[in-house]
């Protein structure tokens, strides 16, 4: 699975737009982009994922380059709940593939 | 989206002791669920990956006659910590993807404390 940098910790005002980067320069073209966030003691939850097309569910939208090679996830009106680290993982399809976390982002929303 | 359940919660036991902990998909099947530790302030890390019906895979490092897996049934996996010590204290989280889709799906995870 392709390697996925984040910045170690990002702020955001309440109710303000969070743009969370990620840079996946050596993907390849089976690989997705999954965004997952963990909030303090408890498991990570899916958040959106995609291939090369940008997406948008109830959570959240996600922007992939054209080139693939990075991406943004986009919580458009942050809440003191989205406070979480936020993970960017890439992977080939396939339930019985397990996620490789790196380090993710912290990301704090500020009253 | 899909379910996906641990228990407990929470345990503390004493050196020594073996413990179970359950993680079950509740409203779909997996033939395949993973069983990931995280200590504190750092990331997931997978330990194994459990089979129904087959044994489980470990990654490296992971002493499989310690953290022993059983995949009994397609909602069902569970890991024994034996004999656990105060160094095997840590967060243990399980996840699971619907057959036939490539979205994983993880449990509230388990705090274990060995005293």
């Amino acid at each position: 699975d392709a390697k996925t940098t984040q910045p170690t910790s990002m702020d955001c005002a309440e109710g303000r737009a969070a743009n969370l980067p990620c840079n996946h320069s050596t993907i390849s073209g089976n690989e997705y982009v999954y965004w997952y966030r963990q909030i303090h003691s408890q498991g990570p939850q899916y958040i959106i994922h995609g291939l090369k097309n940008n997406e948008t569910n109830e959570m959240a939208s996600l922007i992939i380059t054209e080139d693939r090679k990075s991406s943004t996830l986009i919580l458009p009106h942050a809440t003191l709940r989205d406070t979480a680290v936020y993970y960017c993982i890439v992977r080939v399809s396939g339930s019985a593939r397990q996620l490789t976390f790196g380090s993710g982002t912290q990301l704090t929303v500020l009253p | 989206g899909a379910v996906v359940s641990q228990h407990p919660s929470w345990v503390i036991c004493k050196s020594g002791t073996s413990v179970k902990i359950e993680c079950r998909s509740l409203d779909f099947q997996a033939t395949t669920m993973f069983w990931y530790r995280q200590f504190p302030k750092q990331s997931l890390m997978l330990m194994a990956t459990s089979n129904e019906g087959s044994k489980a895979t470990y990654e490296q490092g992971v002493e499989k006659d310690k953290f022993l897996i059983n995949h009994a049934s397609l909602t069902l996996s569970t890991l024994t910590v034996t004999s656990a010590h105060p160094e095997d204290s840590s967060f243990y989280i399980c996840s699971a993807a619907p057959s036939g889709t490539d979205t994983q799906y993880f449990g509230p995870g388990t705090r274990l404390t060995v005293l």
